[in-house]
């Protein structure tokens, strides 16, 4: 079965500076991965996903994810956070041919001045 | 139209109540999803309707009934909950997954249900 890690709960950043929320995974074959934002009282928004190919994924609103299969993680970066950043932020996991993904815990993004 | 809607975005009922939470899409998406979510907690899983069928169903309670119309419409059934039935419910679509790729899934805003 798959599962899926965020070990940071909640990370704090100073507006423009970098960004990275870690997601390792574990699944027995090639991993298909996503990541979401939300924020406050809303629905989940898709961020980017990893099929297949260049490792390095670009993603909306400035963030990129890079798959690391020998360390079984999927980052998520940004070289400059915005304070409109601040949201929940869910790394997933999708077996091939399966509808169900299966979300991490969860990593609380806030941005301070 | 790359939006999935829902409705209402509040509910607030009794333990008595039948209501029902309503989804929309217009992407032409095949796959038509129910989670819940808790606060502070990632969604999950609750059903999965692929073409219109229920191909999953997480061993959710018999209180909550699913009904795909049609393509485009997906609802939520709810009898006799219980207060800790209250939580965030999502919807969300996708692309039927292909046997190789599972589909990324687009989210609705969500209704916020709270059961007294």
């Amino acid at each position: 079965a798959q599962s899926v890690t965020q070990p940071d709960i909640h990370i704090t950043v100073s507006e423009g500076a970098s960004l990275e929320l870690r997601c390792n995974y574990s699944y027995g074959a090639t991993p298909y991965l996503f990541w979401y934002v939300q924020s406050p009282g809303q629905g989940l928004q898709l961020l980017l996903k990893y099929f297949s190919g260049d490792t390095l994924v670009q993603g909306i609103k400035g963030f990129e994810a890079e798959f690391k299969r020998s360390q079984s993680s999927f980052n998520l970066r940004k070289p400059s956070v915005h304070w409109s950043d601040a949201a929940e932020y869910f790394c997933a996991v999708g077996a091939g041919g399966n509808e169900k993904l299966t979300f991490g815990t969860g990593t609380r993004l806030t941005i301070i001045p | 139209d790359t939006e999935v809607t829902q409705t209402p975005k509040h509910l607030v009922m009794g333990m008595t109540n039948k209501k029902s939470l309503k989804c929309e899409q217009h992407m032409g998406h095949r796959a038509m999803y129910w989670y819940k979510q808790k606060a502070k907690k990632p969604p999950e899983l609750m059903f999965v309707y692929s073409y219109e069928k229920l191909s999953i169903n997480e061993s959710v309670p018999s209180r909550f009934s699913p009904e795909c119309p049609n393509s485009s419409l997906l609802n939520l059934h709810l009898h006799a909950l219980q207060p800790e039935d209250s939580a965030l419910y999502l919807c969300a679509s996708s692309q039927v997954a292909s046997g190789t790729l599972p589909p990324g899934q687009y989210f609705g805003p969500g209704t916020r249900l709270t059961v007294l």
